[in-house]
């Protein structure tokens, strides 16, 4: 089984540039999630989908990020315009309707803006 | 607000066990996973735990006790490839599916 995709693991930009980010869940995998990831610190959860509906977007900086799932299957994180404090890695993950309702990480897309 | 709690490094060597504990106090509780995550790699899930006591798995067990909002995680035969952060998470009612996680906890294993 084929595990979360994410892309592009690495960008480097300028500030005041826009940038998006892609994820392809697991296959079957109703609920999609965005988490941000600061250097030596846990994951925070940005937005949360359910199909393609945003369930909990309330720590989602919504003047400059935006999100998107089409057709309940891949989604788009974007950030217009960037800042210096948006550096950090950008961590997908999904999970199944079903048991535990584990999450499954993607690698991660790491920014670094300049 | 959620509170996790976990020590942010530790040390230990090959073949040795260590102990790895997670305080929380959050509003509700719905089960506490733990996941493993080497450097610039994906968290990676190792336990789930939801009711009190010890899940064992291979080399890694954890416990949970609810009414102390205590968790810990239990390396035994320390290898070398344990060396990673080690993150705790909690499942609350108010955020559906989606975990809260710890700082982390910086594991180096040395021979």
């Amino acid at each position: 089984e084929a595990g979360v995709v994410q892309s592009p693991r690495y960008k480097i930009i300028e500030k005041k540039q826009p940038v998006a980010f892609w994820c392809n869940p697991i296959s079957g995998h109703n609920t999609l999630y965005w988490y941000l990831q600061n250097l030596g610190q846990g994951p925070e959860l940005l937005i949360r989908y359910e199909n393609e509906e945003a369930v909990d977007d309330s720590q989602l900086p919504k003047d400059r990020f935006s999100a998107e799932r089409l057709k309940g299957v891949d989604s788009t994180l974007k950030i217009q315009p960037a800042e210096l404090g948006d550096s950090a890695v950008y961590l997908c993950a999904s999970s199944p309707r079903v048991g535990a309702n584990v999450l499954t990480f993607g690698a991660g897309s790491r920014l670094t803006v300049l | 607000g959620q509170n996790i709690d976990q020590p942010t490094e530790m040390t230990a060597t090959e073949g040795a066990i260590v102990q790895i504990n997670c305080t929380y106090q959050t509003s509700g509780f719905n089960g506490l996973f733990w996941y493993q995550q080497h450097a610039g790699e994906a968290p990676t899930f190792l336990s789930y735990n939801v009711l009190d006591g010890l899940e064992e798995k291979g080399r890694f067990s954890s416990f949970l006790s609810r009414s102390k909002g205590y968790s810990y995680l239990l390396l035994k035969e320390l290898q070398m490839k344990d060396s990673a952060s080690y993150l705790c998470a909690v499942r609350i009612p108010q955020a559906g599916t989606a975990l809260i996680f710890g700082k982390g906890t910086t594991l180096s294993v040395s021979s």
